[in-house]
């Protein structure tokens, strides 16, 4: 089962703050964080493990909710090059990366 | 290093006509996958291995073959290209442990008529 991402769309002023979430039904081991702009692959940006460890981008800040098997993106300061659609993955597994990635929210930060 | 190297960039098929989507990688990563990306959606995974000879269902399987004879390259086969088949197709590698991100190829864009 997917996990479920809000807001689907979010719209910012350069500079302005937004928290894009991510909540699964499964117990996690990993979620991770994926930025794709239109017509190109999707870019890594974080990855959130079970016990705290965070690895990725050093001007985007996410956390993750062991309990409650929910993790959140924040971008802080947008900037014009943050838009674009956001993707989480996540994964049960401590092995491999079969990821399972949720819908996507779509970010537009304008001037 | 090129990363994950995806071929072709477009393709149009015609419904029944089979083909096979090429991927290959110089990273060295034991773990490759495909994932299929619907507009306005998110990825889905159909096929995924986990090293050479091993290979495994994701959430969308039917209609697609893998195999995986050399650590490099993991084709996609459609054996029957069907309309519901029409997607960007997206391959992706990382290493075997769970905190490694997945490094995507530039994707196929499949019409099929």
């Amino acid at each position: 089962q997917q996990p479920v991402q809000s807001p689907q769309a979010v719209i910012l002023r350069e500079g302005e703050d937004a928290v894009i979430n991510c909540s699964s039904s499964k117990a996690l081991y990993s979620v991770h964080w994926y930025r794709q702009k239109h017509g190109e692959a999707p870019v890594f940006l974080m990855i959130l493990l079970k016990g705290g460890e965070q690895k990725g981008h050093d001007k985007i800040s996410a956390s993750f909710n062991e309990k409650k098997q929910q993790s959140s993106l924040y971008l802080t300061a947008s900037q014009l090059s943050y838009s674009g659609t956001y993707f989480c993955g996540t994964d049960v597994k401590a092995a491999g990366n079969k990821l399972t990635f949720g819908g996507g929210t779509r970010v537009l930060v304008k001037p | 290093n090129a990363g994950v190297t995806q071929t072709p960039k477009f393709q149009v098929l015609k419904t029944g006509q089979s083909m096979t989507l090429q991927c290959a990688q110089d990273m060295n990563h034991e773990y490759m996958s495909w994932y299929r990306q619907d507009p306005g959606m998110g990825l889905r995974l159909i096929h995924y291995s986990v090293g050479a000879g091993i290979t495994d269902q994701g959430e969308v399987p039917n209609g697609y073959n893998v195999s995986r004879s050399t650590t490099e390259d993991f084709p996609l086969r459609l054996l029957s290209a069907a309309p519901s088949q029409t997607s960007v197709y997206f391959c992706a590698s990382s290493s075997w442990q769970g905190d490694s991100p997945l490094h995507f190829g530039n994707g196929t864009r499949l019409t099929v008529t």
